[in-house]
Parts: structure tokens; sequence; C-alpha cells
């Protein structure tokens, strides 16, 4: 079945550090590939998304490409703030399967520091 | 315009009661999904209703149910609560269902249940 893999938090990072989140997949059809971000105590928002290979998602200075060679979605950010802290989630929904259920990774807690 | 909210915000029940959780999807969206989320863990897909017909179920036991009404908000309801149901409850609307190109789920803030 459908599966989503990130890299485990927490990842604590300095303000105006670069950032990067692996995400890679596993889906029979052509997925879907977004990144929600959940704040403490909130429910999910969507941060990016890309329908078909080789699109870039980008979003408040968040970017992330899909590559279907490596099944992979990473999300990067150049510099990050304090009020980027957040548990981060890639997610598939893939068009061959039922089109409303995503698929979610565990999430990545990341910790930015002034 | 308002987006997907969910009723209530959090609840406290004991085992073997029954809950029912709440949600209306943003307006002129037609599909919603139910998504349970663990402590520390992704959402797990619990259902995905569109036009008031079960479109999708995750491998969730028959004591979790949900309906949609005509003017599409949703239903969840759990039986037989146990102590690993506490959990946060994610409901999620999209504008359409089945189209080429996949589209966006947007989420309420979630319902939270604790079973004692």
């Amino acid at each position: 079945g459908d599966s989503v893999t990130q890299m485990e938090g927490p990842v604590t990072l300095s303000e105006e550090a670069f950032l990067t989140i692996n995400c890679t997949y596993t889906a029979t059809g052509y997925p879907s590939l977004f990144w929600y971000v959940q704040y403490p105590g909130e429910g999910l928002q969507l941060l990016l998304k890309a329908t078909k290979a080789d699109d870039k998602g980008s979003n408040k200075g968040f970017e992330a490409t899909y590559r279907k060679e490596t099944t992979s979605f990473h999300l990067e950010k150049g510099s990050v703030q304090v009020s980027d802290s957040a548990v981060y989630f890639c997610a598939l929904s893939d068009q061959t399967d039922s089109w409303g259920k995503f698929q979610f990774g565990a999430g990545t807690q990341v910790v930015v520091t002034p | 315009d308002a987006g997907v909210t969910q009723s209530p915000t959090h609840l406290i029940k004991t085992r073997g009661q029954h809950v029912t959780l709440r949600c209306s999807p943003i307006s002129g969206h037609k599909s919603v999904s139910w998504y349970q989320q663990v402590l520390g863990q992704g959402p797990q897909f619990i259902f995905q209703y569109y036009e008031k017909e079960e479109r999708g179920r995750g491998n969730f036991p028959d004591r979790f149910s949900a309906r949609q009404f005509p003017n599409y908000s949703s239903e969840l309801n759990v039986n037989a609560l146990l102590l690993g149901d506490s959990a946060l409850y994610l409901c999620a609307s999209t504008l359409k269902w089945g189209s080429l190109g996949t589209d966006t789920q947007y989420f309420g803030p979630g319902t939270r249940l604790t079973v004692l």
C-alpha cells in the first residue's frame, strides 16, 4: 500500500539557519504530494503541494520539488524564523486509490531557537 | 469565508460510552473526510463522504461510523469507547471528489477526545 516516510525529529535549528526535512513515498499510482504544518494545539494547515513529477510547490519561503525518480518530496527553507517552530507532515493522495484518502507521514517536529 | 469548523473542542468520556463529533465544511465544499491523530503520530484516515455517500473507509473497527447531511455537514460516531480512542479527531473538507488532480484537503482545528 501507499506510505510516506519522514525524517525523525526533533530538528533543532538556530534562527536564520537552513532547514531540510526529508520525505520519501511509496505509491502504486500517480500521487499528489503535500506538506502540512501543525502548530501547537491546532489543526493542520496546507503549506504547499505538487500534483505531478518535477512540479515545485512553494509558500512562505518553503519549497519542495516532486522527484519521481527518487520518490521524494523534501521540504526546504533557506532562513528559518522562531515562528516556523511546528510539526511538519508530508502527505500523499493517490489518484488511482481512494480520492479522499490522504496518507500522512509521522511528522517532524522543528524547533527554532533565537 | 469561514474555514472548517468542528465541535466540541474538547471532550472527556469514560470507557464504554458513546461519542458524537460534528464537522461543518467550508461553504461550497461537498466532501468531508475524518482522521484520527494519536499524540505524536500523523493523522490516520477513517472515512470520506461525498454527496452524502461513503466513498472511502480506513482500517478502523465497526465501532466507528459516520454520516453526511444534506447541508454537507458530517458526524463521526464512536461506540463502546476504549482508552485507545483518545486522540485528536480531525475533519477535512474538499471542494470536489474524483477529479483528475487530487483536490486539497482543508482541515478543521480538531476535537480532542480523552477517554478515561
